[in-house]
């Protein structure tokens, strides 16, 4: 069975600054995808970020950015010029790829405060 | 907007009691899943259809049932609830092939 630690449970930042998020998971499968999901006061989950793990080259969305290491189990999120609107739940999940069950499986989150 | 839309937004229902939450999913998305998030179980899988089958099941209560109808939308049948299953229920759904799930606005039970 696949698990994924966040062993952050709050953070805060200041407004403009970046912030790293951290998150590990262990799975004895090669081929999976990562994501961060974000989940703000309306306790919307809205996707963020997605990591295929065949892939070396890190992700990018805007602001966002991923530190993959694959031998390490590590899926860290970078937020860079942190904004007030960033101040959420983020959650690491992790599916794996091919078979039958497409399951998320979630990380316990990391709250994440941007200070203005 | 992810696209995904769930009713009704919240519930409150007393123990022992039935409900029907129900989940469109996105236009063209042939999968749908139900996550249950609650305090202290965090977000948990709970059931995938694609196409009307049931694809896979995770730790979904024998209480709990759901479907997945010719239009693609899904509905989660609680019965004989009981004050732990209270929570924020998720749908999600996701294009054939894809491993992105995009998901609704949540359905918040209380069971009083």
């Amino acid at each position: 069975a696949q698990t994924v630690t966040q062993s952050q449970p709050e953070m805060s930042v200041q407004e403009a600054e970046t912030v790293t998020l951290s998150c590990t998971y262990d799975t004895s499968e090669s081929n999976y995808y990562l994501f961060w999901y974000k989940q703000p006061p309306s306790r919307q989950m809205i996707l963020v970020i997605r990591q295929e793990a065949y892939k070396q080259q890190n992700a990018t969305e805007n602001r966002f950015s991923v530190n993959f290491q694959k031998a390490a189990k590590s899926f860290s999120l970078k937020i860079s010029d942190s904004q007030l609107g960033d101040t959420a739940m983020y959650f690491c999940a992790f599916i794996l790829r091919g078979g039958s069950n497409y399951k998320l499986t979630f990380g316990k989150g990391t709250l994440l405060t941007v200070n203005p | 907007d992810s696209g995904v839309t769930q009713t009704p937004k919240h519930l409150i229902t007393a123990t022992g009691q039935r409900v029907t939450l129900r989940c469109s999913p996105r236009s063209g998305d042939l999968s749908v899943y139900w996550y249950q998030q609650s305090l202290d179980q965090g977000l948990q899988f709970l059931i995938q259809y694609y196409n009307g089958e049931e694809r896979a099941k995770g730790n979904i209560l024998e209480r709990f049932s759901a479907q997945q109808f010719p239009d693609l939308h899904s509905e989660l049948n609680l019965s004989s609830l009981e004050l732990g299953d209270s929570a924020l229920y998720f749908c999600a759904s996701s294009a054939p092939d894809v491993y992105e799930q995009y998901f609704g606005p949540g359905t918040r039970l209380t069971v009083t």
